[in-house]
């Protein structure tokens, strides 16, 4: 197993466009875990699966973002209607479950002009 | 609501120097506390977990202590591979793992 793998590694898309990102965890590892992370600051959660469950998700989750993972396997981050705002780095993590650190991606820098 | 602060917010030292990290944080029911190492434009890497207060774990020239209110990741003798971005997150029982801004330590030959 190669680890966390995230795509793409970069996107850059004109305002008000919607994309997506994928993220294709640890085999063994059934929690997968999104995060996104601006310059100078730490990641910030925005979601979790337990398999194909999603089990939680944070208040900058806006209506604009939803996370899928079907079959509990691969997962993907779409956001519609992109902003200024959006422009951050998306990472995406997994583990094999509570209390675990977490094996992160490389993560997919996102660059909305 | 839980919170991380790091402090420094950078640190420069000489190669050979060593030194500490700070992590403070306030949370509800502490299930864990991890030390992350993030270089320029990768995911961060772990590097320890810590459950309880007084345990503390080594990997080369680091090592990490917890207390009831803090975390130190002591870096004895540092090399300029050292040079990273050094990242606290506390896991608490809302199941949410909240992450510091992190310590830009950067080590000079």
């Amino acid at each position: 197993d190669t680890g966390v793998s995230q795509d793409p590694r970069h996107k850059i898309t004109k305002r008000g466009q919607n994309v997506t990102f994928r993220c294709d965890p640890i085999s063994e590892h059934n929690r997968l875990y999104w995060y996104r992370q601006t310059l100078g600051q730490g990641p910030e959660f925005l979601t979790y699966f337990q398999n194909e469950a999603q089990l939680e998700k944070s208040r900058l989750l806006s209506d604009r973002f939803s996370a899928e993972r079907p079959k509990g396997s691969f997962s993907t981050l779409e956001i519609q209607r992109t902003e200024q705002g959006d422009s951050a780095m998306y990472l995406c993590a997994s583990s094999p479950g509570t209390g675990h650190g977490y094996t992160f991606g490389s993560g997919t820098r996102l660059t909305v002009v | 609501e839980d919170q991380v602060t790091q402090s420094p917010e950078a640190l420069r030292l000489q190669e050979g120097e060593s030194s500490s990290l700070n992590c403070s944080y306030t949370v509800s029911g502490l299930r864990g506390l991890f030390w992350y190492r993030q270089d320029p434009g990768k995911g961060p890497e772990f590097l320890f977990t810590l459950y309880s207060a007084g345990e503390e774990k080594e990997k080369e020239r680091l090592k990490a202590t917890l207390t009831k209110k803090e975390s130190f990741l002591h870096i004895t003798a540092p090399k300029p591979e050292d040079s990273a971005t050094y990242l606290c997150a506390v896991l608490s029982n809302n199941n949410d793992m909240r992450f510091g801004a992190g310590t830009r330590l950067t080590v000079k030959p």
